[in-house]
């Protein structure tokens, strides 16, 4: 029961272009929705969020946009940076009921090339 | 402030050995979780709980058990190693908005 879906394994982008990184998800009552980037041989550690009652949330280079009709979440980095490089995990649940169980999309690997 | 310790950061089993992967947290919060990530892959939950004494499965629980006597430790114990149990296990914590992952421990059963 896969709740919530990261369709790109692998993203490559040049360094100082944007990157969009995808996630749909399929529970119409989720209403918090989060990112986490992973470094290797670390955990990892929480990016950006948003809540339903907004569509775009921005934080320096990274914004996170929500279209609650598609059940569609995207990341944006702008420029996109070396550093960048990690795996980017999306993640979404409803306050209150599902919360206990934590689940995540697969992943996806960003490459950024110098 | 630790946040997520993990302990040990690299064990290598025989098969049928077993061991306990500790994890400890220090934010006072109530959801604690296991995962582990295979090569390749995304995070797959083992087992969760809610609160000091309360557990539940996750997505591929077989072959470990967990247990919850405080709200700051939470560990996995694995009875019968097995080399699909290969893998690298994190743990995590959450107090009501974002997860923290501990650092990672990487098993290996030979």
């Amino acid at each position: 029961d896969q709740q919530v879906k990261q369709n790109s394994p692998s993203l490559s982008v040049q360094e100082g272009r944007i990157s969009i990184l995808n996630c749909d998800y399929t529970n119409s009552m989720f209403d918090y929705f989060l990112w986490y980037k992973k470094y290797p041989a670390e955990g990892p550690t929480f990016l950006i969020s948003i809540s339903s009652i907004k569509d775009k949330n921005e934080d320096g280079r990274f914004t996170v946009f929500l279209n609650k009709s598609a059940k569609h979440l995207s990341l944006h980095i702008v420029p996109s940076q070396p550093g960048d490089s990690a795996v980017y995990f999306c993640h979404s649940f409803s306050g209150g009921t599902s919360y206990g169980k934590l689940t995540f999309g697969q992943g996806t690997i960003l490459t950024v090339h110098p | 402030n630790a946040g997520v310790t993990q302990t040990p950061k690299f064990r290598i089993l025989k098969i049928g050995q077993s061991m306990t992967l500790q994890c400890t947290q220090d934010m006072n919060h109530n959801y604690m979780y296991w995962y582990r990530q295979d090569p390749g892959m995304g995070l797959k939950l083992i087992y969760y709980s809610v609160g000091a004494g309360i557990t539940d499965k996750g997505e591929v629980p077989n072959g470990y058990n967990v247990s919850r006597s405080t709200t700051e430790d939470f560990p996995l114990r694995l009875e019968l190693a097995a080399p699909s149990q290969t893998s690298v296990y994190f743990c995590a914590s959450n107090g009501g908005s974002e997860a923290f992952f501990g650092q990672g421990t990487r098993l290996t059963v030979v």
